[in-house]
C-alpha cells in the first residue's frame, strides 16, 4: 500500500548532468516536500510546494529547482550537478493545513561522480 | 524561522532499560511535534506527536512530554526491544506565514539496544 512513490532507488550521475527526481503520491495531499537527509544534519527541507504551480523554498534550495504541474506529482531538478549534491533524498506529502504529519517516500540515493 | 535541536547523536541503552532523546525548539509559536523513526535502509515513519495543548502524550511504550514554557520535548522509550533500533527524528511544526504545514527536524539520535 505505498503512497508516496519516488522514481529511482538508486541514481549515480556524472558532475554538470541535469537531473530529474520524481515523485508521486497517491493521497490527494495539498503539500509536498523535498529533503535531503546527509549523516548528522538530519533532514533539511530544498523546497516545498502547497498547491499546483505553487513552490517555496526550503533552508537549502541553492542549486536545486523543483515543478510541480499536477497535485500528485512533485520533481526536484538539480540544474548542473555536483559532488556535494551526493546525498539521500526524501519526498513526502501532507494533508491541507492542519498539523498533520508526513508520509514519505523511500528515498533516492543520488551519487554524483 | 524554526530550529530543533536534538540530543543525543548516539544513545545504546541494555534491552529492557529505558531510552529518552530530548529536543529543543526556538520559535515559542510552534504547536505541533511530531516524532519519526526511520530503520536502516527504510523511509521514516511518524511513531507518536504531540500538540501544544497537552503536555504528556502515551502509546503503549513509546510517550513524548511537552514543556513549552523551556520549549524542549523528549520521547521516552520504555522496556527497549531490539526492534527499536533506530534513528529517532524529533520534529517540529514551523509556524511561519506559509499556508503549508512545514515541519524543521533535528539532526536525529541513532539509538541502539544491547541485548
Amino acid at each position: 500500500d505505498v503512497k508516496v512513490t519516488q522514481s529511482s532507488r538508486y541514481l549515480v550521475k556524472r558532475t554538470g548532468e541535469k537531473v530529474f527526481l520524481e515523485c508521486v503520491q497517491d493521497m490527494d495531499h495539498e503539500n509536498m516536500f523535498w529533503y535531503r537527509q546527509d549523516p548528522g544534519l538530519g533532514l533539511r527541507l530544498i523546497y516545498f510546494s502547497y498547491d499546483v504551480k505553487m513552490k517555496e523554498k526550503g533552508d537549502i534550495p541553492e542549486g536545486y529547482s523543483v515543478s510541480r504541474e499536477k497535485k500528485e506529482r512533485f520533481s526536484l531538478i538539480l540544474e548542473s550537478a555536483s559532488t556535494n549534491q551526493t546525498s539521500m533524498y526524501l519526498c513526502a506529502s501532507s494533508s491541507g493545513v492542519a498539523t498533520y504529519g508526513y508520509t514519505f517516500g523511500s528515498g533516492t540515493r543520488l551519487t554524483v561522480v | 524561522g524554526e530550529n530543533v535541536e536534538q540530543h543525543p547523536s548516539t544513545l545504546s541503552v541494555q534491552e529492557g532499560d529505558s531510552a529518552v532523546i530530548k529536543c529543543t525548539y526556538s520559535d515559542s509559536a510552534s504547536n505541533y511535534f511530531p516524532w519519526y523513526k526511520q530503520e536502516l535502509g527504510k523511509r521514516p515513519q511518524l511513531i507518536i506527536d504531540i500538540r501544544s495543548n497537552v503536555g504528556e502524550k502515551k502509546d503503549q511504550r513509546i510517550a513524548v512530554t511537552l514543556n513549552k514554557t523551556a520549549k524542549h520535548f523528549s520521547l521516552h522509550i520504555t522496556e527497549t526491544q531490539p526492534e527499536d533500533s533506530a534513528v529517532y527524528f524529533c520534529a517540529a511544526r514551523d509556524s511561519g506565514y506559509s499556508s503549508a504545514s512545514k515541519i524543521i527536524f533535528g539532526s536525529g539520535t541513532r539509538l541502539s539496544i544491547r541485548p
